[in-house]
């Protein structure tokens, strides 16, 4: 069964540091997206993605935050300037179609942890 | 979107079968009702997804009632590796994907 993968799966990085989290979305799949968890609260949508540009964004994606499909495959989620509050985890998912039809896989997450 | 509504615990235990019902009372008329099953430190795994009456699986149930202001997940024969916490989700169905999560229903299995 075809999976969305994630590198690393652990990331420590010190305040104020950018980090780059990885992604490489099921092959087919047109649609991407990124969510975050603070351990113990909600999944929480950050951005969508597709045909090369952002589709929605939520208020908590602000101007730290970025992303990009480099290439035919990887998906990337950069934090600028890293905040304590940053540290949660990373999930990243995608998606053949959007709407109500489509299944979301998502992946099995980033840990970041900032100091 | 619907506000949705679900216990935020329950217990069972193996081999029994599990209901957790989900009201979302404004649901529209285009919204789907879409359950995912989120395991301690991994991504939300989807389950199940219904506009109406009965939707069935090789994982799980969903049935709607009529007024589709209610749904209700069925987990047949539960056993310890279905602890995990279940999140009911109504889906607009002409949006880009975004999914809402809320707190979900942590079920907790026991032997």
């Amino acid at each position: 069964e075809p999976e969305v993968t994630q590198t690393p799966s652990h990331q420590v990085t010190q305040m104020g540091q950018e980090v780059i989290l990885r992604c490489v979305p099921i092959s087919n799949h047109l649609y991407f997206y990124w969510y975050r968890q603070i351990l113990g609260q909600k999944v929480e949508f950050l951005v969508s993605f597709y045909n090369n540009e952002i589709s929605e964004k939520s208020e908590i994606f602000d101007d730290q935050f970025s992303v990009e499909r480099p290439d035919g495959s990887n998906f990337t989620l950069k934090i600028r300037s890293t905040k304590l509050e940053d540290s949660a985890m990373y999930f990243c998912a995608s998606s053949r179609t959007s709407g109500s039809g489509n299944e979301q896989f998502f992946g099995p997450g980033t840990r970041l942890t900032v100091l | 979107l619907a506000k949705t509504t679900q216990p935020i615990s329950m217990d069972s235990y193996e081999g029994q079968e599990v209901n957790i019902t989900c009201s979302h009372n404004n649901i529209a008329t285009n919204d789907y009702i879409t359950w995912y099953q989120q395991f301690p430190s991994q991504g939300p795994r989807f389950i199940i997804q219904g506009y109406k009456t009965k939707v069935t699986n090789e994982v799980a149930s969903l049935f709607i009632p009529a007024d589709r202001k209610s749904s209700t997940l069925s987990l047949p024969r539960v056993s310890l590796s279905d602890t995990a916490v279940y999140y009911c989700l109504v889906r607009r169905g002409s949006t880009l994907g975004r999914l809402y999560f809320g707190r979900g229903t942590q079920l907790t299995v026991w032997p």
